[in-house]
């Protein structure tokens, strides 16, 4: 089975810019949570989407948006950047049937730098 | 409430020693708790999980042991090998959202050779 992927890897942005982000889960899962991971704040979940519905959102402000499509791949979508949005994000795949051998796959993650 | 804590930062080990991380939380809802590893530029990769039903899971040299009473987590590494050398994080969830892991701060360890 292919793994999470994410493109692109690496992406250059400017402040006050907006960004896409992509995510294709592992063939099967219905869940798609995106994080974030900083040096200094570690790793912080953003959102999570199932069956295209957004399932659960984190502390962030809402310059930070997704969506999920019909085949389960997802993007997110962060607006206006700021030189603090500079970070990996990272998306991760599960079944989503909130069962007791649900887990969640990581991608390799998008580096984002913001100038 | 929820957080989870994690100790140490850093972590320097001899090869073929053990290696400690800890964790602790305070959400008593948690009833997920995996362990990630990563290494750089990489994604986190599950290394092994626990439910509070147990008190402990070993798999291979990689072990969880797990105090409900006391709120608290730990991963033992046995036999550590320069290979370990990465970054892990403990995590905690709730069986109601799987899909959003709270993660404790990480702990780099490097182990010598």
């Amino acid at each position: 089975k292919a793994g999470v992927t994410q493109t692109p890897r690496y992406l250059i942005k400017t402040r006050g810019q907006q960004v896409t982000l992509s995510c294709s889960p592992i063939s099967g899962h219905r869940s798609v949570s995106w994080y974030q991971q900083t040096p200094g704040q570690g790793l912080q979940f953003l959102f999570e989407y199932f069956s295209e519905t957004q399932r659960n959102k984190g502390n962030f402000p809402g310059r930070f948006s997704g969506r999920q499509f019909s085949n389960s791949r997802s993007e997110m979508n962060v607006s206006t950047l700021e030189l603090g949005d500079s970070a990996l994000y990272l998306c991760a795949s599960a079944s989503g049937e909130h069962s007791l051998t649900d887990t969640q796959y990581f991608g390799p993650g998008t580096r984002l730098t913001v100038l | 409430q929820q957080q989870v804590k994690q100790s140490p930062q850093s972590l320097i080990v001899q090869k073929g020693g053990i290696s400690i991380i800890n964790c602790a939380y305070e959400n008593t809802a948690f009833d997920y708790f995996p362990w990630y590893q990563q290494f750089p530029g990489k994604g986190p990769a599950l290394l092994i999980a626990i439910r509070p039903d147990v008190s402990e899971k070993k798999e291979g040299r990689f072990t969880i042991s797990f105090n409900k009473s006391a709120k608290q987590f730990s991963l033992h590494i046995m036999d550590s090998q320069p290979g370990d050398s990465a970054t892990y994080f403990c995590a905690a969830s709730t069986r109601s959202n799987t899909g959003k892991l709270i993660f404790g701060q990480g702990t780099t360890l490097q182990v010598k050779p």
